[in-house]
């Protein structure tokens, strides 16, 4: 089945610091790729889409300069969390889709701490 | 404003019973709903899910009932095991324009205790 791979598994970074969070599709070409946060005892809340070679479509109140996302390729997608501060402290979650399979496949989870 | 609500934050059962979760959601364009087992510090992973032509999709011991015209899905565990013990995510979608599946939104969760 399809597999999504995500690192790292977990990070602690010192505030002001940036981070970047690899989201890969392993047997699958994927076109379309979610990045999602969570927070302790909340939902799973989107923070973009981005499809392959094309820009990120954030969700409201998600700020792109601060939440960098990049899908350069059909199996890879980058969050890199810019100049980051405690409040960002989360748990990144990233999924992956074909337009048959849109982005149900989840990958494992960044536990990002900052301090 | 919520899409999909999931009311109860937490449920118990014992070993060998059935455990409902229950979800709620108010668009009436979604029409596709999954369910989603998620332990501590993991993503989550797909359960089961059910299309709105169907009311009922069974794959061994969970079962998903869709009951459009109230707007409510449950997902029944039968017979529920010490290892189902995580949080529960209901999320639903809707058909893009473009006639791909629109993004998944998601319940707040339902924590399932299930006791030996």
């Amino acid at each position: 089945g399809a597999v999504v791979s995500q690192h790292p598994s977990r990070v602690i970074c010192k505030s002001g610091t940036s981070v970047k969070i690899e989201c890969r599709s392993l047997d699958f070409q994927a076109t379309t790729m979610f990045w999602y946060r969570q927070f302790p005892k909340q939902s799973l809340m989107l923070m973009a889409t981005s499809n392959e070679g094309s820009k990120a479509t954030y969700e409201q109140g998600v700020e792109k300069d601060k939440f960098l996302i990049n899908h350069a390729s059909l199996t890879l997608s980058t969050l890199t969390v810019t100049s980051a501060h405690p409040e960002d402290s989360s748990f990144y979650i990233c999924s992956a889709g074909t337009h048959l399979n849109y982005g149900y496949t989840f990958g494992s989870g960044t536990r990002l701490t900052v301090v | 404003d919520q899409q999909v609500k999931q009311n109860s934050p937490s449920l118990s059962v014992q070993e060998g019973r059935i455990s409902i979760l229950n979800c709620d959601y108010t668009n009436s364009m979604f029409d596709y709903f999954l369910w989603y087992k998620k332990y501590p510090a993991e993503g989550p992973t797909f359960l089961i899910s059910i299309s709105s032509i169907k009311d009922k999709n069974e794959d061994g011991r969970f079962t998903v009932f869709l009951n459009k015209s109230a707007k409510h899905l449950s997902l029944h565990i039968v017979p529920s095991q010490p290892g189902d013990s995580a949080v529960y995510f209901c999320a639903a979608s809707a058909m893009n324009y473009g006639g791909s599946q629109g993004n998944l939104i998601f319940g707040k969760g339902t924590k399932l205790s299930v006791k030996p």
